[in-house]
């Protein structure tokens, strides 16, 4: 079946632009992670949606950086006023549905690589 | 603060011999731990979970243990192939019930030479 997508995989903006990444999950899969990953390092975790709420968003450096879910399927991570130091690549994640403490195993994305000049 | 540190950035083994890469955490208690594979330019690929109960688990040609006492996490590769050549990334699952966010080391780039 379809794995988990996202759009575009490269995005150059320049600084001060804002940009929008998006991420289609598994179908059926309820809950929604975006992960951040520099270079030579494991990916940083930003937000975790479970339907259309944002359960866990402790992880989104500053309020710069927001995502929505509206419809708990496709979700968008928007950047306002890009920085250099936003350039990295964005991951997106799916799983079916967390069980407490279960570990559900979690599907990853491509990845959008966002570099702001 | 938590703390998750994969010893060797890169690790280079001779085709055939056994792979062992290493995960050692601090100030976290999780409930699980996860290995996962990343090739260049794709996202992680989930590979094992191991829980905090257990010792030991296997699939395959992968084995990884998990010392809760020590805080770290054995991944081996045995029989090791060029094809298991990728980084590898361990992660840290929550140990707060209701939080799901992963929490990862920097990752292992391991080489399998021919």
């Amino acid at each position: 079946g379809a794995g988990v997508s996202q759009t575009p995989s490269n995005k150059v903006t320049e600084k001060g632009k804002y940009v929008e990444l998006r991420c289609d999950p598994i179908s059926g899969h309820t809950a929604l992670y975006w992960y951040r990953q520099s270079l030579g390092q494991g990916p940083e975790f930003l937000i975790y949606f479970q339907g259309t709420g944002a359960a866990d968003d402790s992880g989104l450096p500053n309020d710069r950086f927001f995502a929505v879910r509206p419809e708990g399927s496709v979700s968008t991570l928007k950047i306002q006023r890009t920085e250099r130091g936003d350039s990295a690549v964005y991951l997106c994640a799916s799983s079916l549905t967390p069980r407490g403490r279960g570990g559900d195993t979690q599907y990853f994305g491509p990845g959008t690589r966002l570099t702001v000049l | 603060s938590q703390k998750i540190e994969q010893n060797s950035e890169a690790l280079n083994i001779q085709e055939g011999k056994t792979a062992t890469l290493t995960c050692n955490y601090t100030n976290y208690s999780p409930a699980y731990l996860q290995w996962y594979r990343q090739d260049p330019g794709r996202g992680p690929v989930f590979l094992l979970l191991i829980r905090e109960n257990e010792k030991e688990k296997r699939k395959e040609r992968l084995k990884v243990t998990f010392d809760t006492t020590l805080k770290q996490s054995l991944f081996h590769i045995t029989a090791s192939q060029p094809a298991d050549s990728a980084t590898y990334l361990c992660a840290l699952g929550p140990s707060i019930q209701g939080a799901q966010k992963l929490v990862f080391g920097q990752g292992t780039r391991l080489t399998i030479n021919p």
